[in-house]
Parts: C-alpha cells; structure tokens; sequence
C-alpha cells in the first residue's frame, strides 16, 4: 500500500522568509498524483498546490511551490515571503489509480511576527 | 448541495454502544473517502468508494468499522462496541469523476466529533 511519510512534526519560519517542509513517499505505480493541503484551526482542509507525477515540471501557486523528485520519492513544499496566516497544519498526499488518498502524519507550521 | 455535509456534528456515546454517522457528498461526486483525525494527529485512511463499491477498505481499523454507500450519493460509517480509542473527527471528503487537473481535489466536509465515554 502506498505510504506518505512527513518526518518534521513541528516546523517555524520568521514572517516573510522562506521555509521548507519535506515529503517522502513510497509507491511501485508510474501513475500517481500528489498534494499539500493546509488545515488551519477551523479544521477545514484547503488544497494548496497539487503535481501530477507524470509531470516533469514542479508546480507553482504563487508563494508556493514544490520540489519534485520522482525517482527520490521526495515531493517537498516551499513557502515563500511567509505570512501569518500560513500557520496552520500541512499534510502531504498521495493518489493512485483505485486506491484513496493517502495523508501524511502533518507538520505543524508556526510563523513568528 | 453546495458543500459536503456530515452528521452529526457531534456525537457522544457511551462504551460499547454503535454509532452511525453520515456523509452526504456534493451531487456529482462519485469518489467518497472517509479518514479518522485523533487530536493533533494527521488523517488516517479508513476506506475509499467509487460509486458504491469500495475497492479500498484497507484502512478499517477493526471488523467493528463497517461502511456503506447506496445509490451513489450518501455514505454511512459503522461503528459497532465503541471503544474509547475510537474518539476522534471522523471526516468525509468526495472528489468529481475523472482524473487530473482541476478534478484533483478533496472537499472534504466539517466533521464528527465522536466521544466514547
């Protein structure tokens, strides 16, 4: 089965730097897709930036982007110019054909003013 | 509806007793994923329906967790001789049919709140 694996449970980032958070995966499919979501204290899950592996490209929105190392199983996600309401929990994802998405164990992301 | 909806909100319960709790996704949606969230802790994959099949259930925990989907809308999670153990958010999301790009997304619904006393 697929496994996603965030080993920072704890990450923190002055206001307008830049901070990493890293992702591994594992999987023996070619055909997958990958995700970071952000859930702020409302619990509600946001969709922040999405890659599909068979895209040589790493995705950008805006002040995120992702580093996509497909043969590593890495998928880390920068966040630039950081701001206060980036705080919140982000979980890595994986999607593979006929399974569910699976999460990552969080990182929860503090931003100092 | 315009969002997915899940009941009840909360739901507390005494040891041992089953609870049902329901996920009605946005019209449309033919994937449902239901995930356990513990306080502070990340979601943990309990079981995926295409229509009404489910060709991933590898993440129920324990023959007590049961799920089911009729007429490819409305979920319902069974949980038979509740544990404490078994407090946590439950949350359902559901995704649009088709693969890629802008169908690449969760929406999950709000939540229940499970306390087993």
């Amino acid at each position: 089965a697929q496994t996603v694996t965030q080993s920072q449970p704890e990450m923190s980032v002055q206001e307008a730097e830049t901070v990493t958070l890293s992702c591994t995966y594992d999987t023996s499919e070619s055909d997958y897709y990958l995700f970071w979501y952000k859930q702020p204290p409302s619990r509600q899950m946001i969709l922040v930036i999405r890659q599909e592996a068979y895209k040589q490209q790493n995705a950008t929105e805006n002040r995120f982007s992702v580093n996509f190392q497909k043969a590593a199983k890495s998928f880390s996600l920068k966040i630039s110019d950081s701001q206060l309401g980036d705080a919140a929990m982000y979980f890595c994802a994986s999607r593979h054909r006929s399974q569910g998405v699976r999460f990552g164990a969080g990182t929860r992301l503090t931003v100092k003013p | 509806g315009a969002g997915v909806s899940q009941s009840p909100s909360n739901k507390v319960t005494e040891k041992g007793k089953d609870v049902e709790l329901r996920c009605d996704p946005i019209s449309g949606h033919t994937a449902l994923y239901w995930y356990r969230q513990s306080l502070g802790q990340g979601l943990e994959f309990l079981i995926y329906f295409q229509g009404n099949s489910a060709p991933d259930k590898s993440g129920l925990p324990s023959d007590r967790f049961s799920a089911e989907r009729t007429g490819g809308s409305v979920s319902t999670l069974t949980i038979q001789r509740t544990q404490q153990e078994d407090s946590a958010v439950y949350l359902c999301a559901s995704r649009i049919p088709g693969t890629g790009g802008p169908n690449e997304k969760l929406f999950f619904g709000s939540g229940t709140q499970l306390s087993v006393l």
